[in-house]
C-alpha cells in the first residue's frame, strides 16, 4: 500500500508570495492533517480535513488555509509569505472516523519551505 | 486541552546501554498516546501507541513504553541502544474529547548514541 505522498519535497519562495503544498493520503484514509515543524516551535497542528470539510484548526493566522478534494487529496496554501513561515510542513493521514481516535497518523516526508 | 512535556531536549547514551526517554502528559480525559521517531529530513514514523488495552506497550525496533496514569507518564525505553537509534523522538497525545483533535506533540528529544 502506498504511503503518504507530499509534493514538492523542497520549495524556495520570496517574501510576499504565496505557496501551495500538496498531500495524497493513504488509499482509503479520509482524514488529512497538516503540521508545521520549526526548530523554535517544534511540531504544531495547523488543521485537519475530513470528507472535504475542515474539522479542526490550530492556532495559525488566516494566511494559512487548506482544502480537501473528493478523492481525499489535500492542499494547503500560505499567502503573503513571511520569513517565519520557513519550515518543514508535514501531512498526515488517518482513517478519520470517530471510532478510530486511537489509530495512528501516518506521515509523509514533508515539504521543506524556505522563504527568502 | 491536552499537553505533552518531554524532559530533556538531548539524551546521550552509550551503545548497548539502556535508553530512557521521558514523556508526561496533561489531559482532562483518558488520552491516546503515541511515540514517533524522526530521522533527518524525513517524516515521522510511529514507534508505538497506547490503546488502553495494556499499560505496557511494545513497539518496533525493540522499544516499549509504560502508561502510568498515577504519574501521567508514558516513558519510552529500550534495553540496549544501537547506533541506528540516533534520531529525534516525539511523544504525542490526542484527546478523546469528542472532537477530531489533532496530535499535540512534545518538543522532542534528540537521542545521541555514543560508540
Amino acid at each position: 500500500k502506498a504511503g503518504v505522498t507530499q509534493t514538492p519535497r523542497y520549495l524556495i519562495k520570496t517574501r510576499g508570495q504565496q505557496v501551495t503544498l500538496s498531500c495524497s493520503p493513504i488509499s482509503g484514509h479520509r482524514s488529512v492533517s497538516w503540521y508545521q515543524q520549526t526548530p523554535g516551535q517544534g511540531l504544531q497542528f495547523l488543521f485537519e480535513y475530513f470528507s472535504e470539510t475542515q474539522r479542526n484548526k490550530g492556532n495559525f493566522p488566516g494566511r494559512f488555509s487548506g482544502r480537501q478534494f473528493s478523492n481525499s487529496r489535500s492542499e494547503m496554501n500560505v499567502s503573503t509569505l513571511e520569513l517565519g513561515d520557513s519550515a518543514l510542513y508535514l501531512c498526515a493521514s488517518s482513517p478519520g472516523d470517530r471510532g478510530s481516535m486511537n489509530t495512528e497518523a501516518f506521515f509523509g516526508q514533508g515539504t521543506r519551505l524556505t522563504v527568502v | 486541552a491536552q499537553s505533552v512535556t518531554q524532559l530533556g531536549s538531548h539524551v546521550s547514551v552509550s551503545e548497548g546501554a539502556l535508553v530512557l526517554l521521558r514523556c508526561n502528559y496533561s489531559s482532562s480525559v483518558p488520552p491516546y498516546l503515541f511515540w514517533y521517531v524522526q530521522y533527518p529530513n524525513q517524516g515521522l514514523q510511529l514507534l508505538l501507541k497506547y490503546t488502553s488495552a495494556a499499560t505496557l506497550v511494545k513497539g518496533i525496533n525493540g522499544f516499549e513504553a509504560e502508561f502510568k496514569k498515577s504519574e501521567t507518564s508514558f516513558h519510552l525505553t529500550k534495553p540496549s541502544a544501537h547506533m541506528s537509534d540516533a534520531a529525534e523522538y516525539f511523544c504525542a497525545v490526542r484527546g478523546s474529547g469528542g472532537g477530531a483533535d489533532g496530535l499535540t506533540f512534545g518538543k522532542g528529544t534528540h537521542l545521541i548514541i555514543q560508540p
